[in-house]
């Protein structure tokens, strides 16, 4: 069965200071994407980021980066520079077997000035 | 969110009513898809698809019908509305390939059936 699991329901961090959103999955399909979404209060859904499976590289966008660990099984978020704006729900997101997608339950991050 | 246009932004049914939410993208994405995201929760897969003509069931197809007749248009059906179907819907269109990757949501559509 395929899951996804975001470990920490909330987190602060001082502005300009980099933070990294935990997530791990489970999948036994040896091609699947990993996805981070940014929810603002506002409710609308920001892709951020996407790493695939048989990706060599590490994905980047620009204050957004994705620390892949194929082998644990983690696809962590780093923002850097964190900004006031920054304070969202983040959800990680897992498409397998074409594109059936699973999200996570989110972190909500807040960005303290 | 120019590329994915979602109607309507409210809707209110009465139990038993159909309606369909109508999803629409410009931007020639083979990738939609259909969520649902109750209080609290993340995202949940309704129906995707992954071209014209195709479609599958996601985590919760239950009460929901999907058509995608062209690369643009993926309307979603509710066939017989439930107060278990009160939530916020979200259409989205995505291109799938490494750093080029996009994904793109409507604005959501907020449902409430009494």
């Amino acid at each position: 069965a395929q899951k996804i699991t975001q470990t920490q329901p909330g987190m602060f961090v001082q502005e300009k200071e980099a933070v990294t959103l935990d997530c791990t999955y489970d999948t036994s399909d040896p091609s699947y994407g990993l996805f981070w979404y940014k929810q603002p209060s506002s409710g609308e859904m920001i892709f951020l980021i996407y790493q695939g499976s048989y990706d060599q590289q590490n994905a980047t966008e620009g204050r957004y980066s994705l620390n892949f660990q194929k082998a644990r099984k983690s696809a962590n978020l780093v923002i850097s520079a964190s900004q006031l704006g920054d304070s969202a729900m983040y959800f990680c997101a897992m498409a397998t077997g074409g594109f059936k997608t699973i999200f996570g339950a989110g972190t909500r991050l807040f960005v303290k000035a | 969110n120019a590329g994915v246009t979602q109607t309507p932004k409210f809707q209110v049914l009465k139990t038993g009513q159909s309606m369909t939410l109508q999803c629409a993208q410009d931007m020639n994405h083979e990738y939609m898809s259909w969520y649902r995201q109750d209080p609290g929760m993340g995202l949940r897969l309704i129906h995707y698809s992954v071209g014209a003509g195709i479609t599958d069931q996601g985590e919760v197809p239950n009460g929901y019908n999907v058509s995608r007749s062209t690369t643009e248009d993926f309307p979603l059906r509710l066939l017989s509305a439930a107060p278990s179907q009160t939530s916020v819907y979200f259409c989205a269109s995505s291109y799938i390939k490494s750093q080029d990757t996009e994904a793109f949501f409507g604005q959501g559509t907020r449902l409430t059936v009494v």
